[in-house]
């Protein structure tokens, strides 16, 4: 029983590029959600999503961030035109159906660098 | 809105001891609290969930305590061992009970 994935679990980008992270949940689960993880910080709640529907994004910045997770594939958290201070660990969780925010199951993260 | 509060980033304690973590919060009264332990370069593992009509849970090892008058969780590994060295992290579910809000951690290290 896979736990859940994310890839890259590295990804160095210029400012101004696009940054993609993929994140699997685990078999079952219908619940993904993305937190941001900046050095000598806490984990930071961004956004909540079900199959197709973005449940709450209210931790999400408004400008060049997005999320989905489509019917079918992974969710995918995108960061358009990327500055040094996205510069952070970003991790994806997954739970399973019922209440969304009981035990949350991480995967390992990606490490985004912005140079 | 809701804070929560790690009352220390580093905890150093010997080999066989009892080590306690804190968590306080405010603002706020969550249906249930949880712990997650996060290595170096890894994703946080959940370890435990107490609800807030339970005074205790156990598991192994491990102990939490769930105070709403206070507002307040404790959080205990007996027999504490090296390998035990981690951050712990406290997490409350948020009001609308979409996502979960983390302290910033306590820094465990056992030294044998």
């Amino acid at each position: 029983n896979a736990g859940v994935m994310q890839n890259p679990r590295h990804l160095v980008r210029r400012r101004g590029q696009e940054a993609r992270l993929r994140c699997s949940p685990m078999k079952g689960h219908s619940h993904v959600y993305w937190y941001r993880q900046l050095p000598e910080e806490g984990l930071k709640f961004m956004v909540y999503l079900q199959k197709e529907n973005i449940i709450d994004e209210s931790g999400m910045p408004k400008e060049r961030f997005s999320a989905e997770f489509p019917k079918e594939g992974p969710s995918i958290l995108r960061i358009q035109q990327v500055v040094r201070g996205d510069s952070a660990a970003y991790f994806c969780a997954s739970s399973p159906p019922g209440s969304p925010s009981y035990e949350q199951y991480f995967g390992p993260g990606t490490r985004l660098t912005v140079t | 809105s809701q804070k929560i509060e790690q009352n220390s980033e580093a905890l150093n304690i010997q080999e066989g001891k009892t080590a306690t973590l804190t968590c306080n919060y405010t603002n706020y009264s969550p249906a249930y609290l949880q712990w997650y332990r996060q290595d170096p370069g890894r994703g946080p593992v959940f370890l435990l969930l107490i609800r807030e009509n339970e005074k205790e849970k156990r598991k192994e090892r491990l102990k939490v305590t769930f105070d709403t008058t206070l507002k307040q969780s404790l959080f205990h590994i007996t027999a504490s061992q090296p390998a035990d060295s981690a951050t712990y992290l406290c997490a409350l579910d948020n009001q609308a009970g979409t996502a979960l809000i983390f302290g910033k951690g306590t820094t465990l290290s056992v030294s044998s």
